[in-house]
Protein backbone atom coordinates (compact mmCIF):
# COMPACT_ATOMS: atom_id res chain seq x y z
CA UNK A 1 0.00 0.00 0.00
CA UNK A 2 1.18 3.21 -0.59
CA UNK A 3 2.44 5.82 1.87
CA UNK A 4 3.41 9.36 2.17
CA UNK A 5 5.58 11.23 5.31
CA UNK A 6 6.37 14.74 5.81
CA UNK A 7 8.72 15.96 8.02
CA UNK A 8 9.52 17.74 10.50
CA UNK A 9 6.19 17.46 12.03
CA UNK A 10 6.33 20.71 13.55
CA UNK A 11 8.39 23.89 12.94
CA UNK A 12 9.74 27.22 14.86
CA UNK A 13 11.50 29.64 12.72
CA UNK A 14 12.86 33.01 12.53
CA UNK A 15 11.79 35.43 9.86
CA UNK A 16 14.45 35.52 7.43
CA UNK A 17 15.85 32.18 8.17
CA UNK A 18 15.73 29.79 5.57
CA UNK A 19 13.21 26.55 5.18
CA UNK A 20 13.49 22.87 3.80
CA UNK A 21 10.34 20.78 4.39
CA UNK A 22 10.42 17.33 3.09
CA UNK A 23 7.87 14.93 1.60
CA UNK A 24 8.23 11.55 0.17
CA UNK A 25 5.89 9.11 -0.61
CA UNK A 26 6.58 5.07 -0.94
CA UNK A 27 5.00 1.82 -2.85
CA UNK A 28 3.80 4.04 -6.05
CA UNK A 29 5.46 4.98 -9.41
CA UNK A 30 5.65 8.37 -10.89
CA UNK A 31 3.15 9.79 -8.79
CA UNK A 32 2.12 13.59 -9.07
CA UNK A 33 3.43 15.28 -6.23
CA UNK A 34 1.33 18.98 -4.90
CA UNK A 35 2.09 21.21 -1.98
CA UNK A 36 -0.74 22.94 -0.38
CA UNK A 37 -0.64 25.45 2.47
CA UNK A 38 -3.73 26.33 4.93
CA UNK A 39 -3.81 29.34 6.66
CA UNK A 40 -5.41 29.65 10.07
CA UNK A 41 -8.84 29.54 9.00
CA UNK A 42 -8.86 29.26 5.31
CA UNK A 43 -9.19 26.32 2.91
CA UNK A 44 -6.65 24.43 1.14
CA UNK A 45 -4.35 26.87 -1.10
CA UNK A 46 -2.58 24.97 -4.07
CA UNK A 47 1.59 25.89 -4.09
CA UNK A 48 3.43 23.76 -6.31
CA UNK A 49 2.47 20.19 -8.39
CA UNK A 50 5.27 18.29 -10.09
CA UNK A 51 4.12 15.65 -12.86
CA UNK A 52 7.87 14.16 -12.85
CA UNK A 53 11.13 14.61 -11.58
CA UNK A 54 12.75 18.10 -12.05
CA UNK A 55 9.10 19.45 -13.58
CA UNK A 56 7.53 21.60 -10.65
CA UNK A 57 4.56 24.03 -11.62
CA UNK A 58 3.98 26.88 -9.19
CA UNK A 59 0.31 27.78 -8.57
CA UNK A 60 0.86 30.93 -6.51
CA UNK A 61 3.71 33.86 -6.98
CA UNK A 62 6.13 33.81 -3.32
CA UNK A 63 9.01 33.69 -1.92
CA UNK A 64 8.93 29.85 -1.96
CA UNK A 65 10.24 27.44 -3.90
CA UNK A 66 9.87 23.05 -4.66
CA UNK A 67 12.11 20.92 -6.03
CA UNK A 68 11.69 16.79 -7.18
CA UNK A 69 15.05 15.65 -6.95
CA UNK A 70 13.67 11.97 -6.84
CA UNK A 71 10.84 10.43 -8.16
CA UNK A 72 8.91 10.01 -5.03
CA UNK A 73 10.93 13.15 -3.08
CA UNK A 74 9.24 16.35 -2.82
CA UNK A 75 10.94 19.33 -1.07
CA UNK A 76 9.35 23.08 -0.60
CA UNK A 77 12.27 25.40 0.23
CA UNK A 78 12.67 28.97 1.18
CA UNK A 79 15.83 31.19 1.19
CA UNK A 80 14.27 34.04 3.88
CA UNK A 81 10.78 33.23 5.29
CA UNK A 82 8.15 35.60 6.03
CA UNK A 83 5.50 36.57 8.90
CA UNK A 84 3.36 35.05 6.48
CA UNK A 85 4.49 31.79 5.20
CA UNK A 86 3.35 30.70 9.04
CA UNK A 87 0.74 28.23 8.16
CA UNK A 88 0.06 24.16 7.85
CA UNK A 89 1.78 22.43 4.76
CA UNK A 90 0.75 19.49 3.02
CA UNK A 91 2.29 17.33 1.25
CA UNK A 92 -0.14 15.31 -1.34
CA UNK A 93 0.14 12.35 -3.83
CA UNK A 94 -2.12 11.06 -7.15
CA UNK A 95 -1.21 8.55 -9.85
CA UNK A 96 -3.25 9.15 -13.52
CA UNK A 97 -4.26 11.78 -15.48
CA UNK A 98 -4.48 15.01 -13.95
CA UNK A 99 -8.00 16.40 -13.38
CA UNK A 100 -9.45 13.28 -12.59
CA UNK A 101 -7.82 11.78 -9.91
CA UNK A 102 -7.85 11.36 -5.85
CA UNK A 103 -5.44 12.97 -4.24
CA UNK A 104 -4.24 11.43 -1.22
CA UNK A 105 -2.29 13.84 1.96
CA UNK A 106 0.74 13.34 3.75
CA UNK A 107 0.44 14.09 7.72
CA UNK A 108 1.39 18.10 7.46
CA UNK A 109 4.01 20.00 9.33
CA UNK A 110 2.89 23.05 11.18
CA UNK A 111 5.11 26.31 10.64
CA UNK A 112 5.36 29.22 12.89
CA UNK A 113 7.76 32.00 11.83
CA UNK A 114 8.12 34.56 14.34
CA UNK B 1 -13.14 34.93 -7.10
CA UNK B 2 -14.00 31.75 -5.47
CA UNK B 3 -14.96 28.48 -7.62
CA UNK B 4 -16.01 26.08 -4.87
CA UNK B 5 -18.24 27.41 -2.01
CA UNK B 6 -19.03 26.00 1.30
CA UNK B 7 -21.41 28.73 2.65
CA UNK B 8 -21.90 27.09 5.75
CA UNK B 9 -18.76 27.60 8.02
CA UNK B 10 -20.21 25.26 10.91
CA UNK B 11 -23.32 22.26 11.11
CA UNK B 12 -24.30 20.83 14.76
CA UNK B 13 -26.21 17.60 14.35
CA UNK B 14 -27.20 15.16 17.06
CA UNK B 15 -26.11 11.52 17.01
CA UNK B 16 -27.66 9.37 15.46
CA UNK B 17 -29.53 12.16 12.87
CA UNK B 18 -28.41 12.75 9.43
CA UNK B 19 -25.77 15.16 8.50
CA UNK B 20 -25.82 17.46 5.18
CA UNK B 21 -22.97 19.33 3.99
CA UNK B 22 -23.60 21.54 1.12
CA UNK B 23 -21.15 22.75 -1.43
CA UNK B 24 -21.68 24.79 -4.76
CA UNK B 25 -19.14 25.63 -8.27
CA UNK B 26 -19.30 28.20 -10.90
CA UNK B 27 -16.80 26.52 -13.10
CA UNK B 28 -18.96 24.50 -15.61
CA UNK B 29 -15.68 22.55 -16.60
CA UNK B 30 -15.61 20.91 -13.48
CA UNK B 31 -16.30 17.26 -13.79
CA UNK B 32 -14.69 15.60 -10.73
CA UNK B 33 -15.72 16.25 -6.96
CA UNK B 34 -14.53 15.03 -4.05
CA UNK B 35 -15.32 15.58 -0.01
CA UNK B 36 -12.30 14.85 2.32
CA UNK B 37 -12.51 14.97 6.20
CA UNK B 38 -9.78 16.68 8.49
CA UNK B 39 -9.15 16.46 12.22
CA UNK B 40 -7.10 19.48 13.34
CA UNK B 41 -3.28 19.18 13.31
CA UNK B 42 -3.61 16.40 10.67
CA UNK B 43 -3.80 16.03 7.01
CA UNK B 44 -7.19 15.49 4.99
CA UNK B 45 -8.71 12.18 4.30
CA UNK B 46 -10.03 11.00 1.61
CA UNK B 47 -14.12 10.30 1.97
CA UNK B 48 -15.63 9.76 -1.43
CA UNK B 49 -15.55 11.01 -5.01
CA UNK B 50 -18.26 11.42 -7.89
CA UNK B 51 -17.50 12.15 -11.33
CA UNK B 52 -19.80 13.69 -13.41
CA UNK B 53 -21.48 11.14 -15.50
CA UNK B 54 -23.37 10.55 -11.94
CA UNK B 55 -25.45 11.49 -9.98
CA UNK B 56 -25.17 9.75 -6.59
CA UNK B 57 -22.24 7.45 -5.33
CA UNK B 58 -22.36 6.01 -1.64
CA UNK B 59 -20.21 4.46 0.26
CA UNK B 60 -21.54 3.12 3.90
CA UNK B 61 -22.86 5.69 5.76
CA UNK B 62 -21.45 8.46 3.37
CA UNK B 63 -23.31 9.23 0.09
CA UNK B 64 -22.64 12.23 -2.20
CA UNK B 65 -25.53 13.69 -4.67
CA UNK B 66 -24.77 16.04 -7.37
CA UNK B 67 -26.90 18.36 -9.55
CA UNK B 68 -24.50 19.50 -12.29
CA UNK B 69 -27.74 21.79 -13.51
CA UNK B 70 -27.92 23.40 -10.13
CA UNK B 71 -23.96 23.21 -9.95
CA UNK B 72 -24.26 21.86 -6.60
CA UNK B 73 -23.43 18.65 -4.30
CA UNK B 74 -23.94 17.58 -0.68
CA UNK B 75 -22.71 15.20 1.32
CA UNK B 76 -25.01 12.92 3.38
CA UNK B 77 -23.42 11.31 6.36
CA UNK B 78 -26.28 8.52 7.99
CA UNK B 79 -26.25 7.74 11.08
CA UNK B 80 -24.13 10.74 12.35
CA UNK B 81 -21.46 9.77 14.99
CA UNK B 82 -19.08 11.73 17.43
CA UNK B 83 -16.64 10.48 15.76
CA UNK B 84 -17.76 12.39 12.20
CA UNK B 85 -16.97 15.42 14.08
CA UNK B 86 -14.16 17.18 11.90
CA UNK B 87 -14.21 19.83 9.05
CA UNK B 88 -15.30 18.61 6.09
CA UNK B 89 -13.90 19.92 2.46
CA UNK B 90 -15.18 20.08 -0.98
CA UNK B 91 -13.24 19.66 -3.92
CA UNK B 92 -13.66 19.96 -7.95
CA UNK B 93 -11.08 19.76 -10.84
CA UNK B 94 -11.52 19.30 -14.42
CA UNK B 95 -8.81 17.89 -16.97
CA UNK B 96 -8.51 21.28 -19.09
CA UNK B 97 -9.54 24.74 -18.47
CA UNK B 98 -8.66 27.63 -16.25
CA UNK B 99 -7.88 25.04 -13.51
CA UNK B 100 -5.44 22.49 -15.70
CA UNK B 101 -6.17 19.93 -13.38
CA UNK B 102 -5.95 21.49 -10.40
CA UNK B 103 -7.89 20.76 -7.40
CA UNK B 104 -9.93 23.25 -6.10
CA UNK B 105 -10.83 23.29 -2.78
CA UNK B 106 -13.82 24.97 -0.91
CA UNK B 107 -13.24 26.72 2.57
CA UNK B 108 -14.64 23.66 4.83
CA UNK B 109 -17.60 22.89 7.10
CA UNK B 110 -17.09 22.11 10.33
CA UNK B 111 -19.45 19.36 11.84
CA UNK B 112 -19.65 18.94 15.50
CA UNK B 113 -22.00 15.62 16.35
CA UNK B 114 -23.06 15.91 19.76
CA UNK B 115 -23.53 12.26 21.72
Amino acid sequence: SQTIHQWPATLVQPVGSPLSLECTVEGTSNPNLYWYRQAAGRGLQLLFYSVGIGQISSEVPQNLSASRPQDRQFILSSKKLLLSDSGFYLCAWSVGDRGRETQYFGPGTRLLVL
Amino acid sequence: DQQVKQNSPSLSVQEGRISILNCDYTNSMFDYFLWYKKYPAEGPTFLISISSIKDKNEDGRFTVFLNKSAKHLSLHIVPSQPGDSAVYFCAASAPYGGSQGNLIFGKGTKLSVKP
